[in-house]
């Protein structure tokens, strides 16, 4: 059974960076699929972040490109997120989740606030 | 604004059947697949309808998914208290080459 478990700060500063990171069991995310990110604000519909392909190449939402960056720590069977100079627009929900032309399984979510 | 529009609600009363329509254009739902994802309140989302009309593994079939041009629909029959959620369509826009969402639908059970 995959299973996917963000974790990170619940809060961040303002201007600051945010960094999650997203543990994969049951699954190696070197093997195979996409692996991405996808935020909801409180209240709100979902938002694709981005994918990090098995390969390592990346994809991200053209609205967010600027400042987001997705890696993979393979060895730890791992990815991550830094969202940088935030504002509370980027209070959400994050979600990691694993995708294949569609996101099958995904993390509880981790709720991240950016206040001063 | 969502590229993908779906109604904000639609409600019916227990037993019914529901359909949710999701529309886009050519360059994500006229030649890309459609999934469908359930969010319960405080859960996260699930994967109810991938590929235009598939359902996961213990998804039931009472859950169906078509698509028709730059448009999709979720139906489900029998309505039960248990489906009140959010709905969300999704597909990748060739133009955006990123993921996009639809902008989400409420479904109340009378």
């Amino acid at each position: 059974q995959v299973q996917l478990q963000e974790s990170g700060p619940g809060l961040v500063k303002p201007s600051e960076t945010l960094s999650l990171t997203c543990t994969v069991s049951g699954y190696s995310i070197s093997s195979g699929y996409q692996w991405g990110w996808i935020r909801q604000p409180p209240g709100k519909g979902l938002e694709w972040i981005g994918n990090i392909h098995h390969s390592g190449s990346t994809f991200y939402n053209p609205s967010l490109k600027s400042r987001v960056t997705i890696s993979a720590d393979t060895s730890k069977n791992q990815f991550s997120l830094k969202l940088s100079s935030v504002t509370a627009a980027d209070t959400a929900v994050y979600y990691c989740a694993r995708y294949g032309h569609f996101f099958d399984y995904w993390g509880q979510g981790t709720l991240v606030t950016v206040s001063s | 604004q969502s590229l993908l529009t779906q109604p904000p609600s639609v409600s019916a009363a227990p037993g019914q059947k529901v359909t949710i329509s999701c529309s886009g254009s050519s360059s994500n739902i006229g030649n890309n697949y459609v999934s469908w994802y359930q969010q319960l309140p405080g859960t996260a989302p699930k994967l109810l309808i991938y590929e235009n009309n598939k359902r996961p593994s213990g998804i039931p079939d009472r859950f169906s998914g078509s698509k028709s041009g730059t448009s999709a629909t979720l139906g489900f029959t029998g309505l039960q208290t248990g489906d009140e959620a959010d709905y969300y369509c999704g597909t990748w826009d060739s133009s955006l080459s990123g993921y996009v969402f639809g902008s989400g639908t409420k479904v109340t059970v009378l």
